[in-house]
């Protein structure tokens, strides 16, 4: 079974730039989340999306936003980006069900460096 | 701000071992209680779940759940090399209809040989 997909793995923008984010989640997931990681704190996160609808939403600005697609697949974007911005993203696959919605598979994440 | 807090170690323990990870939470109406190790440079990945106060056993893998005290912990016997890494301690929070996962920093954990 193919785990969660991530593209690209790597990304170098610079500040007012904007930036999409790719995630292909294990077969028979329906829930996406994303989070993004960074030593100073963790792993914070950003949105879940569950059926092609927001379902949860984390403490970021409206500068993060993210969709679904019908076949699951999900993609976050990041506009006018700031040095801040920089860190590892990573998005999580769930069933999505009562019970099941924590229990996550991780992609490998996509390293964005804002310079 | 709900939080979670974790040691950040290093916690160094010898091969075969007890580690002991512990985390504290502050929001008292959480249900749902995770471990998730990172290896350096990987991704997390779940190693345990917990929801009920008491003790669950997976292999060699403990977690407690103290609700009263607000307190988790993961207990490792007989531990090996490849138990090195950083133990993510996870905590749902809930506010009205937003639902999320809420991270401790980790502890890092070195087994030596």
């Amino acid at each position: 079974k193919a785990g969660v997909t991530q593209t690209p793995r790597y990304l170098i923008k610079t500040r007012g730039q904007q930036v999409t984010l790719s995630c292909s989640p294990i077969s028979g997931h329906r829930s996406v989340s994303w989070y993004q990681q960074t030593p100073g704190q963790g792993l914070q996160f950003l949105f879940e999306y569950f059926s092609e609808t927001q379902r949860n939403k984390g403490n970021f600005p409206g500068r993060f936003s993210g969709r679904q697609f019908s076949n699951s697949r999900s993609e976050m974007n990041v506009s006018t980006l700031e040095l801040g911005d920089s860190a590892l993203y990573l998005c999580a696959s769930s069933l999505g069900r009562t019970g099941e919605m924590e229990k996550l598979f991780f992609g490998s994440g996509t390293q964005l460096s804002v310079l | 701000q709900k939080e979670v807090e974790q040691n950040s170690g290093p916690l160094s323990v010898p091969e075969g071992a007890i580690a002991s990870l512990n985390c504290t939470y502050s929001d008292r109406v959480s249900q749902s209680f995770f471990w998730y190790r990172q290896y350096s440079g990987k991704s997390p990945e779940l190693i345990m779940s917990i929801y009920s106060n008491g003790d669950k056993e997976d292999g060699r893998f403990t977690a407690q759940l103290n609700k009263a005290s607000q307190y988790v912990s993961l207990l490792i016997r007989d531990s090996q090399p490849s138990d090195s890494a950083t133990y993510l301690c996870a905590v749902n929070y809930n506010a009205g209809n937003n639902r999320k996962l809420i991270w401790g920093l980790g502890t890092s954990l070195a087994v030596n040989p």
